[in-house]
C-alpha cells in the first residue's frame, strides 16, 4: 500500500533563517506531488505541485521553492523564513488515473 | 466570488441528529468533487468522492447538484466522533481547490 512521509513533525525557527522540508511517497511510481500550507483558521493554499522529476509548477509568488530531484520526494525549501511563513505545510501526492489526493500528516512551523 | 464557498459553521448539533453541509463552486467546468474530513492539528483524510449520481456511504451521502453548482454532505445519525472539519474540493483543469471548511461539533 501507498504512504507518505513528511518531516520533521514540528518545526520552530527564527525569521531570517533557512527551511528545508521533505516529503516522500512509497508503494507507488510517478505519482503527481503538491504542497499546501494551511495558516491558521484560514482554508489550504495550494504552493507548489509537480508532475514529475524536476518539473515544478508554482501558484503562489513567495520566498519558499520547491524542487523533486526524485519520483517519490519532494522538498519545500526556503533562504530565508518570514514570520507569514508560519503553518501547518502538508504534502499531498495524487496516484495516476484519479483526481482524489491523499495527504501526509504535515509540518506545523512557526517562525519566531 | 471565490471559486470554492463553505459556510464555515460552527455547526453544533446533538447526537443522532441529521445535519447536511453545502459547497459551493464558481467554475461550471468543474470536473470532479470531494469531501474531506480534517480534525484538528491533523491532515485532511478523504472522506468520499462526490459522483454525479449522487453516493452513500454508511450515515454519509453525498449529492452532486451541477444546475445550482453546488455539493452537499449529509450525515445521519451524527455520533461525537464526526466532530470535525469538513472541506470540500473542486476539480478543474489544476490540482484541486479546497474551501476552508465547516465545522462541526456533535454534542452529547
Amino acid at each position: 500500500s501507498q504512504t507518505i512521509h513528511q518531516w520533521p513533525a514540528t518545526l520552530v525557527q527564527p525569521v531570517g533563517s533557512p527551511l528545508s522540508l521533505e516529503c516522500t511517497v512509497e508503494g507507488t511510481s510517478n505519482p503527481n506531488l503538491y504542497w499546501y500550507r494551511q495558516a491558521a483558521g484560514r482554508g489550504l493554499q495550494l504552493l507548489f505541485y509537480s508532475v514529475g522529476i524536476g518539473q515544478i509548477s508554482s501558484e503562489v509568488p513567495q520566498n519558499l521553492s520547491a524542487s523533486r530531484p526524485q519520483d517519490r520526494q519532494f522538498i519545500l525549501s526556503s533562504k530565508k523564513l518570514l514570520l507569514s511563513d508560519s503553518g501547518f505545510y502538508l504534502c499531498a501526492w495524487k496516484p495516476g488515473g484519479t483526481y482524489e489526493q491523499y495527504f501526509g500528516p504535515g509540518t506545523r512551523l512557526t517562525v519566531t | 466570488r471565490k471559486e470554492v464557498e463553505q459556510d464555515p459553521g460552527p455547526f453544533n448539533v446533538p447526537e443522532g441528529a441529521t445535519v447536511a453541509f453545502n459547497c459551493t463552486y464558481s467554475n461550471s467546468a468543474s470536473q470532479s468533487f470531494f469531501w474531506y474530513r480534517q480534525d484538528c492539528r491533523k491532515e485532511p483524510k478523504l472522506l468520499m468522492s462526490v459522483y454525479s449520481s449522487g453516493n452513500e456511504d454508511g450515515r454519509f451521502t453525498a449529492q452532486l447538484n451541477r444546475a445550482s453548482q453546488y455539493i452537499s454532505l449529509l450525515i445521519r445519525d451524527s455520533k461525537l466522533s464526526d466532530s470535525a472539519t469538513y472541506l470540500c474540493a473542486v476539480k478543474r483543469n489544476t490540482p484541486l481547490v479546497f474551501g476552508k471548511g465547516t465545522r462541526l461539533s456533535v454534542i452529547a
